[in-house]
This record gives structure tokens, sequence and C-alpha cells, in this order.
């Protein structure tokens, strides 16, 4: 069966300082990979998606990027973290049609 | 983009009582309709999914309804337990990759 795992699960970070925030999955080869964020007590937004190793679109400019530098792992990343960057951050992935499955989550504090 | 809303936002019902959810959605090329269940401090699990050539899936307790010339779907829950409560979210998607959530209701059960 299919697992997602993400890491750390929590995290407290003063503003300006990077961030990385990795992402796995474990049995299943080539899926789609998201990284979405969900404000608290609100819905998630879609941040990126990646359909193959290198390649990643982004669904709305902010100060943050992602990277897929193998098939199963999936990386978010920032350069100067903003107050603004605090939420909740899940990874999803999905096989070759509809359905998604989350990770468990990376709740990020910006201080 | 797809403008989704979920109603009611908040729902509390007695155990053993049902409860329904209802989003609607503006896109008419919307061809997949997902529910997801999200408890406190954890990623959104996939409860039940319908596709546009089916008007109705059940699961035991769990059922979505789908009326496309209406554009709105909803999950049915029968015989609520208290493990029920939680936030759920609908997703429905056109084509491409992105879900798109509604804002979540809030649902509650109490014994």
């Amino acid at each position: 069966s299919q697992t997602i795992h993400q890491w750390p699960a929590t995290l407290v970070q003063p503003v300006g300082s990077p961030l990385s925030l990795e992402c796995t999955v474990e049995g299943t080869s080539n899926p789609n990979l998201y990284w979405y964020r969900q404000a608290a007590g609100r819905g998630l937004q879609l941040l990126f998606y990646s359909v193959g190793i290198g390649q990643i679109s982004s669904e709305v400019p902010q100060n943050l990027s992602a990277s897929r530098p193998q098939d199963r792992q999936f990386i978010l990343s920032s350069k100067k973290l903003l107050l603004s960057d605090s939420g909740f951050y899940l990874c999803a992935w999905s096989p070759r049609s509809n359905e998604q499955y989350f990770g468990p989550g990376t709740r990020l504090t910006v201080t | 983009g797809e403008n989704v809303e979920q109603h009611p936002s908040t729902l509390s019902v007695q155990e053993g009582d049902s409860a329904v959810i209802k989003c609607t959605y503006s896109d008419s090329a919307s061809n997949y309709f997902p529910w997801y269940k999200q408890e406190l401090g954890k990623g959104p699990q996939l409860i039940i999914d319908i596709r546009s050539n089916v008007g109705e899936k059940k699961d035991q307790r769990i059922a979505v309804t789908l009326n496309k010339t209406a554009k709105h779907f909803s999950l049915h829950i029968t015989e609520t337990q208290p493990e029920d409560s939680a936030v759920y979210f609908c997703a429905p998607r056109e084509s491409g990759y992105a879900l798109n959530f509604g804002k979540g209701t809030s649902l509650l059960v109490t014994p």
C-alpha cells in the first residue's frame, strides 16, 4: 500500500530564516505531487504541483518555491520566511487519475 | 476559477441523527466530486467521491449525491457517531490537476 510522509511535523522559525519541508511517498511510482497551504480555519490553497522529476508548476505567486529531485520526493523551500508564511502545509499525491491523498502535514509558525 | 461554496459552515447533530452538507460549484465542466474529512491537526482524508456520469454513490453510512444540472453535490451521513465530528471539505475538479476546496463545514456530533 502507499504511504506519504512529511517532516518535520511542527516547526517554529524566525522571520527572514530559510525553510525546507520534505515530503516522500512510498509504494507507488511516477505520482503527481502537490503542496497545499491551509490557513487557520480555512480551506486548502494549492501552491505547487508536479507531474514528474524536475517539473514544477506554481499556482500562486509567493515567497516559496518547490523542487522534485527524485520521483517520490517533493520539497518546499523559502530563502526568507515572512510572517504570512505561517500555516499548515500539506503534501498530497495522486495516481494518474483524480483522487488525491494527503500527508499528515507540517505546522509552521513564523515568529 | 471555480467558485465553491459549502453550506452550512457549522452543523451540530445528536448522535444517531443524519447530517447533510451541500456543496455548490460554478464550473459546469467539473467532472470529479470528492469529499474530505479533516480531524484536528491531521491531513484531510478522502472519504467518498463521485464522477460526473454517476448520480449517487453510497459507502456504508456515507453517501454522495450529484445534481449536475443544478451544479451541486451533497454529503449524507446517517446514524452519526461522535467520531464523525470533524471538518468536511468538498473539492470539485474540472480538468487539470487542482482540486478546488470549499471553506469547510465543521460537524459536531453530540452524545
